[in-house]
């Protein structure tokens, strides 16, 4: 029962490198999350999807891209990576979202720095 | 806009109870609230709705009182395994927006 899965755990980029975080969830849910987590700033959105083939802007997008081609798959691009970027980034799932009152499943992380 | 959660910051005795307030400048719909424990995921905790009900969850209980658009999370005779930092995430009554997650209030339980 892996629930949501995060790939890579760990990375180390230098500045200027490009690199995709995969998410994978087999709990067939519909609206998957990417945020980033930074001391003292709690969780904040990045990009969001509400079904297979749709994306949509977060609260904190810029720099970051991302595709939704398989509905079990969430993918983060860093095109090019900056410093600022460096960070802690979790995924989440769920069935549904504003007014589903159903909660968000969380992947482990990926704890990614940029030197 | 980010909801406001005081405090920031917590330290408890074993068997100690604690408040964990989560305040929002809109009107909201639900609010949501997840356990962190350090270096790991969030984890749900609970959903409240409005219409001020209450929920609990093991020794772990909330209210929502819409009208002051907050909710408080009640830790009540607190174990070691309640440390953790704990988020609240609310969903605005406007419209079809995302959580949005509070900075989180840090909760340290020492024996």
């Amino acid at each position: 029962n892996a629930g949501v899965t995060q790939t890579p755990k760990f990375r180390v980029l230098k500045t200027g490198q490009s690199m995709t975080l995969l998410c994978a969830q087999d709990m067939n849910h519909e609206y998957m999350y990417w945020y980033r987590q930074d001391p003292g700033m709690g969780l904040r959105l990045i990009h969001y999807s509400v079904g297979e083939g749709t994306t949509a802007k977060g609260e904190v997008p810029d720099g970051y891209n991302v595709s939704r081609l398989k509905k079990q798959n969430f993918l983060l691009g860093l095109e090019s990576a900056a410093p600022s970027q460096t960070s802690v980034y979790f995924c989440a799932s769920a069935t549904g979202g504003w007014g589903s009152n159903q909660p968000q499943h969380f992947g482990d992380g990926t704890r990614l720095s940029i030197l | 806009q980010q909801p406001v959660q005081s405090p920031q910051a917590v330290i408890l005795r074993e068997g100690e109870d604690a408040v964990i307030n989560c305040s929002s400048s809109k009107a909201l719909y639900s609010v949501h609230w997840y356990r962190q424990k350090h270096g790991e995921a969030p984890v749900f905790l609970m959903i409240l709705l409005k219409g001020g009900e209450q929920k609990g969850h093991e020794k772990i209980s909330a209210s929502f009182n819409e009208k002051k658009q907050q909710s408080s999370l009640y830790l009540t005779a607190s174990q070691l395994s309640y440390s953790g930092t704990y988020f609240c995430g609310t969903e605005a009554l406007s419209g079809n927006t995302p959580l949005v997650f509070g900075k989180g209030t840090r909760l340290s339980v020492i024996a």
